[in-house]
């Protein structure tokens, strides 16, 4: 069974500019969450979506947004992107019954 | 509120030796505790999880329920085990890991 995958593995984008990551789960996972990883925070969740729907919420300004299709694949969007939101953004996916299974990662870089 | 506390963000040690990382948590019902692995380069993954009961990699943790503690060890340290640990809290029917700031350990030869 294939992993969860996200696109694109880097990116760079200066300040102020927006941004769209992409995310599939693992086939039959209908869970889906984002984290941003950053050597000083560690991971700190975003927000999670099930069946299409927000579901649970980090503490991240309103910037960050996201949604889910039908098919559950996952896109993140950062508007107005600062220096500060260079990070590792980790998707991950579940069923509910295992644990959570991540992608590699999208790096974001900000200039 | 459920957190998770990894007091240290660096443990340093040489091959051979025990290695303990550090996993406090704060939750008032009965969590499910995992720890997860990040090798350079390569995806976060499960390492272990508490109901499992089982060593991956020589490595175990023990739930203590009374000091609310998940520390992983390992008897003696490979230099294969350097890598970033994240110690991890899942309750209350949640999907979602609360994750603590993570522990770089780095094995000397």
């Amino acid at each position: 069974k294939a992993g969860v995958t996200q696109t694109p593995r880097y990116l760079i984008k200066t300040r102020g500019q927006q941004v769209t990551l992409s995310c599939s789960p693992i086939s039959g996972h209908r869970s889906v969450s984002w984290y941003q990883q950053t050597p000083g925070q560690g991971l700190q969740f975003l927000f999670e979506y099930f069946s299409e729907t927000q579901r649970n919420k980090g503490n991240f300004p309103g910037r960050f947004s996201g949604r889910q299709f039908s098919n559950s694949r996952s896109e993140m969007n950062v508007s107005t992107l600062e220096l500060g939101d260079s990070a590792l953004y980790l998707c991950a996916s579940t069923d509910g019954y295992t644990e959570a299974f991540f992608g590699q990662g999208t790096r974001l870089t900000v200039v | 509120a459920q957190r998770v506390t990894q007091p240290e963000k660096l443990l340093s040690v040489f091959k051979g030796a025990p290695v303990e990382l550090k996993c406090n948590y704060s939750y008032s019902g009965s969590p499910e505790l995992f720890w997860y692995v990040q090798y350079s380069r390569q995806r976060l993954q499960l390492l272990l999880r508490h109901i499992s009961r089982e060593s991956i990699k020589g490595f175990t943790a023990d739930l203590n329920k009374g000091e609310t503690s998940f520390h992983l060890k390992k008897p003696f340290a490979q230099e294969e085990d350097s890598a970033m640990y994240y110690c991890a809290l899942l309750g209350g029917g949640s999907y979602i890991p609360t994750f603590g700031r993570g522990t770089s350990l780095i094995v000397h030869p």
